[in-house]
């Protein structure tokens, strides 16, 4: 079965500090790929960044990195010099070789940014 | 860029009544997804499908809900009866089905309030 954990239902953050949101995962699968997506509060979820399991590098995108560590099968999202505009919840989710299309999500983070 | 578009974006309806909610996937996309979303439960994977063929539809009260692709380009999930506790905001998203870092793009929802 695949799990995903995001055990902290709220974060807040200085502007322009970096945050680290959690996520960790359970599964039986040799291969998967892990997500994250944004939801403002206008309400769309908007993807992020992914990482591969296979990946030997964390994937970054922009402001958004991964710290993907396998071992402990996390796959935090850190978020740098944070904004006002990165206020808004966010899942991380999973897809595994062999559960073939289906997403897994989590229950979500909700980021607040502080002037 | 390319986007999955969902109709209408609010619905408000009385119980009873049939409600229909559409998607447009991403062209050149293979997969569907219909997702729930509510305060209380979360994301819930209602149904999806790969290459128009439903693939796991257990997420779905059978009784009221129906979920179709009549084509590539359409993608309709059917509320007959509606019910209160069917109001929610409705996601589609679509996605590649192959290769596990391919990522789930999601419309803006349908906000659906059954009185």
């Amino acid at each position: 079965a695949q799990k995903i954990t995001q055990t902290q239902p709220g974060m807040f953050v200085q502007e322009k500090e970096a945050v680290t949101l959690d996520c960790t995962y359970d599964t039986s699968d040799p291969s998967y790929g892990l997500f994250w997506y944004k939801q403002p509060s206008s309400g769309e979820m908007i993807f992020l960044i992914y990482q591969g399991s296979y990946d030997q590098q964390n994937a970054t995108e922009g402001r958004y990195s991964l710290n993907f560590q396998k071992a402990r099968k996390s796959a935090n999202l850190v978020i740098s010099a944070s904004q006002l505009g990165d206020s808004a919840m966010y899942f991380c989710a999973m897809r595994g070789l062999n559960t073939g299309n289906q997403f897994y999500f989590g229950t979500g983070t909700s980021l607040t940014v502080i002037p | 860029d390319a986007r999955v578009t969902q109709t209408p974006r609010h619905k408000v309806t009385e119980m009873g009544q049939e409600v229909t909610m559409r998607c447009q996937p991403i062209l050149g996309h293979n997969t569907v997804f219909w997702y729930r979303q509510t305060m209380m439960q979360g994301l819930e994977l209602l149904a999806y499908f790969r290459n128009r063929a439903p693939l796991d539809d257990s997420g779905m009260p059978k009784d009221r809900f129906s979920a179709e692709m009549p084509d590539a380009t359409l993608a309709t999930l059917k509320i007959q009866p509606s019910e209160p506790r069917d109001s929610a905001v409705y996601f589609c998203a679509s996605g590649l089905g192959i290769g596990i870092i391919q990522p789930q793009h999601f419309g803006d929802g349908t906000r659906l309030s059954i009185l």
